[in-house]
């Protein structure tokens, strides 16, 4: 079945640098990739979503000169997190979706510390 | 508003009971898809159940069953003769078709506790 690869799957940085969160899908074309973050014990909240040579579109809330957001080709598709603060220690976590397959394959998930 | 709730913030229940998890949506969208997905301690979402808004009937797979009812906007979701290895949180979600991206809606999870 479809997969999404997502690296790193753990990242501890410092305060003030930047973290770039890579999601590939391996044996499909994800044309839309979601990014969601989840806080303990929280529901799974959209970000941004991004078709593939679009710029993306941020949800209400999520500052898009801090969470970066590239989807340049139909396999690829990253987050930076730029001078990132320990308020931004989550768990984040990307979705595909491929145009002619009504389903989403989601990645394993990225745990962020920021310390 | 909140287009996807789910009441039970948490369900214990002893290995082999049958659990139930409700799900209600809000949608003006007249065609649309539900899921089930459940996320273990490990984090990463493990697919379980999709249906279209066209599609009410209900079906067994295994241990899993749902009742989807759109009269009442309800997606409940059955686990049979539970496992220990059930045990995690539960996430109803919806998509609406109109929306062009087919953003996907979560609840709020239920966490399921499975006890030997």
């Amino acid at each position: 079945g479809a997969v999404v690869s997502q690296h790193p799957s753990r990242v501890i940085c410092k305060s003030g640098t930047s973290v770039k969160i890579e999601c590939r899908s391996l044996d499909f074309q994800a044309t839309t990739m979601f990014w969601y973050r989840q806080f303990p014990k929280q529901s799974l909240m959209l970000m941004a979503t991004s078709n593939e040579g679009s710029k993306a579109t941020y949800e209400q809330g999520v500052e898009k000169d801090k969470f970066l957001i590239n989807h340049a080709s139909l396999t690829l598709s990253t987050l930076t997190v730029t001078s990132a603060h320990p308020e931004d220690s989550s768990f984040y976590i990307c979705s595909a979706r491929e145009k002619k397959n009504y389903g989403y394959t989601f990645g394993s998930g990225t745990r962020l510390t920021v310390v | 508003a909140q287009k996807v709730t789910q009441a039970q913030t948490e369900i214990s229940v002893v290995e082999k009971e049958d659990v139930t998890l409700d799900c209600v949506y809000e949608t003006r969208d007249t065609t649309y898809y539900l899921f089930w997905y459940k996320q273990p301690p490990s984090g990463e979402l493990v697919f379980l159940i999709r249906r279209n808004s066209f599609d009410e009937q209900n079906e067994i797979s295994g241990r899993y069953s749902w009742n989807f009812q759109k009269s009442t906007s309800s997606f409940n979701f059955t686990i049979t003769a539970s496992q220990v290895v059930d045990s995690a949180v539960y996430f109803c979600a919806l998509s609406e078709v109109s929306s062009n991206d087919y953003k996907l809606s979560f609840g709020a999870g239920t966490t399921v506790t499975v006890r030997a």
